[in-house]
């Protein structure tokens, strides 16, 4: 089993629509939670870093992490065709902050 | 700042042959880390280099292996390469301590014929 699980996807939504996207994890070690936006053919940009319970909120994204239950999740707002990427989810031990674990990615279309 | 540069950007090699990636990092962080993106595995750390020590190594044959120079730019090399090489491979850079993010570079596109 894998230590962070993502929901697969991928997932098609029409423009303005609320966008949720989560994860799992089974390692308690993890304790800070990143959300990348990968383009196609791109490298993972840094979205939202958080490293407690509770709602982050940057703009159109809220990063919600759930320590208790082992799962985070990324809202976007009012989703724009722009936000059409692949979603990934990362966790990182405090004692190895160079070596997050990934999820698979969700791959997002919003169309217009 | 600069971000994260990696070279070459994309690369052709044939099964057997080595390779020699390079990655330099945002000014000022000393920690770069290596990962291995595919469609079957997803993104896959390879190791992590701190002041040029390898701080963390992920499962890969040791046919994968890297090294960090005093300027915080760091070379990772795979040697006898297989056709299941073929990836993005994708350079991180970090300030390497406490609360800290990782901010990713391009890729380089290796493809093994």
């Amino acid at each position: 089993q894998k230590e962070v699980e993502q929901d697969p996807g991928p997932l098609s939504v029409p423009e303005g629509a609320i966008v949720s996207l989560n994860c799992t994890y089974s390692n308690s070690a993890f304790q800070y939670f990143m959300w990348y936006r990968q383009y196609s053919r791109k490298g993972p940009e840094l979205l939202m870093y958080t490293y407690s319970s509770g709602n982050k909120e940057d703009g159109r994204f809220t990063a919600q992490v759930d320590k208790s239950s082992k799962y985070i999740s990324l809202f976007i707002r009012d989703s724009q065709p722009s936000d059409s990427a692949t979603y990934l989810c990362a966790m990182t031990p405090p004692t190895n902050a160079g070596k997050s674990t990934f999820g698979d990615g969700t791959t997002l279309t919003v169309k217009p | 700042k600069a971000g994260v540069t990696q070279t070459p950007r994309y690369l052709i090699k044939t099964r057997g042959q080595q390779v020699t990636l390079s990655c330099s990092p945002i000014s000022g962080h000393r920690s770069v880390s290596w990962y291995q993106q595919t469609p079957g595995q997803g993104l896959q750390f390879l190791f992590e280099y701190f002041s040029e020590t390898q701080r963390n190594k992920g499962n890969f044959p040791g046919r994968f292996s890297g090294r960090q120079f005093s300027n915080s730019r760091s070379e990772m090399n795979v040697s006898t390469l297989e056709l299941g090489d073929s990836a993005l491979y994708l350079c991180a850079s970090s300030q390497g301590r406490g609360r800290d993010t990782q901010y990713f570079g391009p890729g380089t596109r290796l493809t093994v014929l």
